[in-house]
């Protein structure tokens, strides 16, 4: 199956700040199908991103996905108190389909 | 609007089997799969079910453990996970999958499972 290892694991920043989440597989990531998902506590994930770049419905465009093959990344601009959360990465394109640990965006 | 309301929380005893249903708004033509998160691990993909021709698919972590079926006319789909064990403690989501190239735009509340003597 594919592994998928985020980085960091922890993240702590200030509103207004840039976010970078990174997310490695262990193999090739078919057709880009990554997506991104974010959880704040006590709720289910939301789909922010899929197919490595698109934003889902209703997502701010200071989200934004970027990457292929093994390497992809989550960039999130001018960072909004409501932004901090648990991301996690998701391969859909080869069964199983998988979920990296997840970054926790903490504020500093 | 599409919603996903799952049933409540159950406690069950190992071995045990417990079964989780998910009752969808709109439209009766979607895919349905099944993710877990067990405290402190990661999501947890077990399986999907296609409400139009009932087709399966189960990872083989859970297969021979997990069964996920369907009825059309509540429009709600079902996972029941057998032999259960502590580690089968988690918080239980179902996920519809999108159009194509989407996974999971819409998720149920989550049903907590837990696996207690």
């Amino acid at each position: 199956e594919i592994v998928l290892t985020q980085s960091p694991g922890t993240l702590s920043l200030s509103p207004g700040e840039r976010a970078t989440l990174s997310c490695r597989a262990s193999q090739t990531v078919i057709s880009s199908y990554l997506a991104w998902f974010q959880q704040k506590p006590g709720q289910s994930p939301r789909l922010l991103i899929y197919y490595a770049s698109i934003r889902a419905t209703g997502i701010p465009d200071r989200f934004s996905g970027s990457g292929s093959g093994t390497d992809f990344s989550l960039t999130i601009n001018r960072l909004e108190p409501e932004d901090f959360a648990v991301y996690y990465c998701h391969q859909y394109g080869t069964s199983p389909w998988t979920f990296g640990q997840g970054t926790k965006l903490e504020i500093k | 609007q599409v919603q996903l309301v799952q049933s409540g929380a159950e406690v069950k005893k190992p071995g045990a089997s417990v079964k989780v249903s998910c009752k969808a708004s709109g439209n009766n033509h979607w895919v349905m799969h099944w993710v877990r998160q067990a405290p402190g691990q990661r999501l947890e993909w077990m399986g999907w079910i296609n409400a139009v021709n009932g087709n399966t698919k189960y990872s083989q972590k859970f297969q021979g453990r997990v069964t996920i079926t369907k009825n059309t006319s509540a429009n709600t789909a079902y996972m029941e996970l057998s032999s259960l064990r502590s580690e089968d403690t988690a918080l239980y989501y179902c996920a519809r999958e999108g159009p194509i190239a989407v996974p999971f735009d819409y998720w149920g509340q989550g049903s907590l499972v837990i696996v207690s003597s």
